[in-house]
Formats: C-alpha cells, structure tokens, sequence
C-alpha cells in the first residue's frame, strides 16, 4: 500500500514567520501535486511537479521533489493571515494518473 | 473559469436508502473521477471513468457503488443502500487526460450524512 505521510498535521505561526510542509513516502512516484482546501470546498491545485529534484516557485510559495522522487516539501516565506488553510500533498503513480494519492493535510493557521 | 459543479452540497439520508450524487465535469474534460473524505481523515479515490467505463476502482467502491455517465453533460454516483461509515465528503473530479501532466479539477463536494 502506498502511503503519503504528511508533516507537521498542524501549524500556527505569526505573520510574516516562515515556514516548510512535508511529504514524504517509500513510494517513489511519477508526479506529485499540492493542493489547497478552504472549508467546504474541494481541493484547489497549487502545482504539480514531475522530475526529480524540481523545484517551483508560486509568489512566496516554493514547491520542491525529492530527488528520488519520493518526497516533496512547501516553503512558505514571510506568511500571511491569507495563506491559513489546509495544504494536501497527493501523488500519481506511474500510469495512474488519474488515481492520486493523498497525504493527510497539514492545518496552517497564519495570525495576524 | 470552468468549473466542476456538484449537487446537492447536502444530502442527508436514513441508512439502507439509494442516493444519487450528481456532477457536472468541465466540457472538454474526457476523465472523471469520484473520491471521499470522511470527517478528519485523508482524501480516498473510489473511481475513475473514461469512455463510458470505469478504468479503476479502489476497494472501497463495492457493489453498493456505481458510476454512470447518463447523458452528456453528467456523471452520476450512485449509492444503493447506504450505511452509516458512507457519511462523508464526496468529492467529483475530471481533467482532460489522464497522464500526470493533466491536473485534477475538483467540484466543491456534496456532504452526504447516513442517519
């Protein structure tokens, strides 16, 4: 079975701290996407990375995959009270790529 | 932007009933999907529907479940007799292809509570 662990399950800062999310598996996968999720609504698509050792940046956001393609970690810099919500890492096998696999969501709280 | 549409955003339900989830997937897509999110725990994958047929099922859709694509537009998920653990968050999914390359589009999810 392959399984998406998450870290840390809850997160509160202040604003303007920064802060790193990670996934890790002994799965190694073909693809791994973040998402975010506001309560009641579903999970919105920050980025999806592919290769090994890819790394992208989304405004403050930094999305990188592990070399071995196996885990994959999100930095945010100087937070805001706008980045509060819940932050899901899920992850495609090779030729599944419809089928994701989802971590258990990290619960970030920015305080102004 | 297109969007994913879902309805009903609630369904409450007495446990043995049928439901019927609905979804609308963006026009162009050609691959959709249906997963659950019980209360405090992960996202699962239950199914995934291309050209009329389901391409891979996980094991939790059983026989209660079924998918169907009756007309165009929807895709249906269907529950035939459902138990109190099927209360959760259902969320419909499509995407354009089903290469890794081809992101998820999720609808906003229908609640649905077995009583």
């Amino acid at each position: 079975t392959q399984l998406l662990e998450q870290s840390p399950q809850f997160l509160s800062i202040q604003e303007g701290e920064n802060l790193t999310v990670y996934c890790n598996s002994s799965s190694v996968f073909s693809s791994l996407q973040w998402y975010r999720q506001e309560p009641g609504e579903g999970p919105v698509l920050l980025v999806t990375v592919v290769t090994g050792g890819e790394v992208k940046k989304l405004k403050r956001l930094t999305f990188q995959f592990g070399d071995a393609r196996k885990d994959s970690s999100l930095h945010i810099t100087a937070a805001q009270p706008g980045d509060t919500g819940l932050y899901l890492c899920a992850a495609t096998s090779y030729n599944q790529g419809g089928k994701l696999i989802f971590g258990q969501g990290t619960e970030l709280s920015v305080k102004p | 932007e297109p969007e994913v549409t879902q309805t009903p955003s609630h369904q409450v339900t007495q446990m043995g009933q049928e439901v019927i989830l609905r979804c609308v997937p963006i026009s162009n897509h050609l691959y959709f999907y249906w997963y659950r999110q019980i209360l405090g725990q992960k996202v699962e994958f239950l199914v995934s529907f291309y050209n009329n047929e389901i391409s891979e099922k996980s094991e939790i859709f059983d026989d209660q479940f079924s998918v169907e694509r009756p007309d165009g537009s929807n895709f249906t998920l269907k529950i035939r007799s459902t138990k109190l653990e099927d209360s959760a968050m259902y969320f419909c999914a499509s995407s354009e292809t089903s290469g890794q390359y081809s992101p998820l589009h999720f609808g906003n999810g229908t609640r649905l509570t077995v009583t």
